[in-house]
């Protein structure tokens, strides 16, 4: 069965901390997703990034970088020199393919992140 | 402007009293879903569809049906609500296009309280 495991249900740190997110997940599909979604305090639910099963290629875009390793079934998620803005709710997800559209999708629990000034 | 809408956005009612969540998107996007937010409990699927009549069952589709006659709406509907139905619910929409990554626009969320 398909599974996304967040183990940390809140991360607090301070300003300009690094900071990682976990994200586990299971599937016996070959082909599959990865995505990362926040959530601030505002309530609206916000793309991040999608991965490829077969691109095991890592990402950085500005302060946030992803770490996709099938070896482990984890895609991590690592925000460099955190800001208070980016005190949210993550949450990693997982999606069957479907022919050459998404299928069924499974979020993890979500990580609340708070950055103190 | 490229957006997903849903109403209401606010709902209290009474077991028993059927109702029907709209959502609308404005992207020609052939893929919609529903899903239900508790706390602890992250999103959770509840229905998608990946086209026009085309509907499957996501995580918790119990006590819930959906329909897809147009590739814009996506209703979400409680025939016989009970309290355990209470939560916050997003609709989403998605290019089926992988070169556009594939990536969901949410709605802003309908809070349905059941007394």
């Amino acid at each position: 069965a398909q599974k996304v495991t967040q183990a940390q249900t809140e991360i607090s740190v301070v300003e300009k901390e690094d900071v990682t997110l976990d994200c586990v997940y299971e599937t016996r599909d070959t082909t599959y997703y990865l995505f990362w979604y926040k959530q601030p305090p505002s309530g609206e639910l916000v793309f991040l990034i999608r991965r490829n099963s077969f691109d095991e290629q890592n990402e950085i875009s500005g302060r946030y970088s992803w770490n996709f390793q099938k070896s482990t079934s984890s895609f991590n998620f690592t925000i460099t020199a955190s800001q208070v803005v980016d005190s949210a709710v993550y949450f990693c997800a997982l999606s069957e393919a479907r022919g050459s559209t998404l299928g069924r999708l499974y979020f993890g629990r979500g990580t609340q992140l708070t950055v103190w000034p | 402007e490229a957006q997903v809408t849903q109403n209401p956005r606010y709902l209290i009612t009474v077991t028993g009293k059927k109702l029907t969540v709209t959502c609308s998107q404005n992207m020609n996007h052939e893929y919609m879903s529903w899903y239900r937010q508790d706390p602890g409990l992250g999103l959770r699927q509840i229905y998608y569809s990946m086209n026009v009549e085309v509907t499957d069952k996501g995580d918790v589709p119990e006590g819930y049906k959906v329909s897809r006659k147009e590739k814009r709406n996506f209703p979400l509907i409680l025939e016989s609500p009970s309290p355990n139905q209470t939560s916050l619910y997003f609709c989403a929409s998605s290019s089926p296009q992988e070169r556009e990554g594939y990536e969901q626009f949410f709605g802003p969320g309908t809070r349905l309280t059941v007394l």
